[in-house]
């Protein structure tokens, strides 16, 4: 009964390859997140979508593309990964999208090699 | 712009010794201030939320905004409280979308 939850938690790549993460949310919200967290902790906004609107951090490179087949889920795909994009990348989801109360994925940690 | 503050990366105390994290933020209006925290191996949760006005788990935070300010006090740290703390800002200008600050890891030492 997980209301966010993610796949993989950890993945582990070559440079230049693709991969996606998943994200699932059974909370019947509206609005769904991806952040970034680097390895100082730092959080970062990459897109945020509901079924109206995409809204993309304008300083996340175009290798990244946030798919949503339904309400209820937003993939994130990379593109030609590189060294840089080793993080843990964190699936939230919210009720509305005026609201900022989340509810977090457990996070997928990504290391390019 | 938005931005949300947390100056102290890591704060250090004893269990029994009041706690103050820190948060300011920058945001000409009205916006909504959280705390989230991530406790070691669990996801990130909502601990505060500003229009609540609630205790939670002993701790608390008033918003300040004369001081744009929203610092997360408790007057007892428990070693439970170890964790990594996030001050985060919500408002129209960003599209509600939550601002996060750097975070500030709390060690509670027995």
């Amino acid at each position: 009964d997980t209301a966010v939850s993610q796949t993989p938690k950890y993945l582990v790549t070559q440079m230049g390859n693709d991969k996606s993460i998943k994200c699932e949310q059974n909370l019947g919200h509206d609005t769904m997140y991806w952040y970034k967290q680097d390895s100082k902790k730092f959080l970062k906004i990459m897109f945020s979508y509901n079924n109206k609107e995409l809204i993309i951090n304008e300083t996340v490179p175009n290798r990244f593309s946030p798919k949503s087949p339904d309400k209820a889920h937003l993939n994130l795909h990379i593109n030609s990964l590189e060294l840089g994009d080793s993080a843990v990348y964190f699936c939230a989801s919210s009720q509305t999208s005026t609201t900022g109360e989340l509810f977090f994925g457990e996070g997928s940690r990504l290391t390019v090699l | 712009a938005q931005r949300v503050t947390q100056p102290e990366k890591l704060l250090s105390v004893f269990k029994g010794a009041p706690v103050e994290l820190k948060c300011n933020y920058s945001y000409s209006g009205s916006p909504e201030l959280f705390w989230y925290v991530q406790y070691s191996r669990q996801r990130l949760q909502l601990l505060l939320r500003h229009i609540s006005r609630e205790s939670i788990k002993g701790f608390t935070a008033d918003l300040n905004k004369g001081e744009t300010s929203f610092h997360l006090k408790k007057p007892f740290a428990q070693e439970e409280d170890s964790a990594m703390y996030y001050c985060a800002l919500s408002a129209p200008g960003g599209s509600y979308i939550p601002t996060f600050g750097r975070g500030t890891s709390l060690i509670v030492h027995p």
